[in-house]
């Protein structure tokens, strides 16, 4: 199986700030790279696909890159409704699998 | 705007069935792979089994494997899953999604989730 590891696993940012978080597969998984946000009590959301490319209706601020075994993912100013948990997941093959996530606190 | 709604969970006993259900609205059901991922209170998502388009391939966890049974009506629009077997650990918030293009794709659309607890 493929391992997803996220970090931080917590990150404390204030409005504005540039936040990075990162996500490390245990093999190469090329670009099959997904990022979702989720809310407390609500479903997860998808942000990025293919490790870089933004879903429709995504605002700009987020942006994902990497390819192999390493990615981002950038979100450039964050505003007061980007406060939630982070996930990323690999969709090469089976099981899919997800990172343990990370939780962007307001600081 | 594609939606999916889930239903069917509840509070049963360690060892007992449930089945849930998943409909899709707004979209061509038929032609997406969709799955069932889950979420333990308080911890990270995790993804339990995918059903192709056709249904003509099926994957499932090993957490998961010989318990659950994935299947879809297409004439319905409707995603099921057969619980069996179930463990105090299969405890979780139950999400369908549905694979963005491909089989093997991010997971574009997801339901509100359907809770079940399982507990003596």
């Amino acid at each position: 199986d493929i391992q997803m590891t996220q970090s931080p696993s917590t990150l404390s940012a204030s409005v504005g700030d540039r936040v990075t978080i990162t996500c490390r597969a245990s093999q190469s998984i090329s670009n099959w790279l997904a990022w979702y946000q989720q809310k407390p009590g609500k479903a997860p959301k998808l942000l990025i696909y293919d490790a870089s490319s933004l879903e429709s209706g995504v605002p700009s601020r987020f942006s994902g890159s990497g390819s192999g075994t390493e990615f981002t993912l950038t979100i450039s100013s964050l505003q007061p409704e980007d406060f939630a948990t982070y996930y990323c997941q690999q969709y090469k093959s089976n099981p899919w699998t997800f990172g343990q996530g990370t939780k962007v606190e307001i600081k | 705007e594609g939606q999916l709604l889930e239903s069917g969970g509840g509070l049963v006993q360690p060892g007992g069935s449930l089945r849930l259900s998943c409909t899709a609205s707004g979209f061509t059901f038929s032609s997406y792979a969709m799955s069932w991922v889950r979420q333990a209170p308080g911890k990270g998502l995790e993804w339990v089994s995918l059903i192709s388009y056709s249904g003509g391939r099926i994957y499932y966890a090993d957490s998961v494997k010989g318990r659950f049974t994935i299947a879809r009506d297409n004439s319905k629009n409707t995603l099921y899953v057969q619980m069996n077997s179930l463990r105090v650990e299969d405890t979780a918030v139950y999400y369908c999604a549905k694979s963005r293009e491909g089989t093997t794709d991010a997971f574009d659309i997801w339901g509100q989730g359907t809770v079940v607890t399982v507990s003596s």
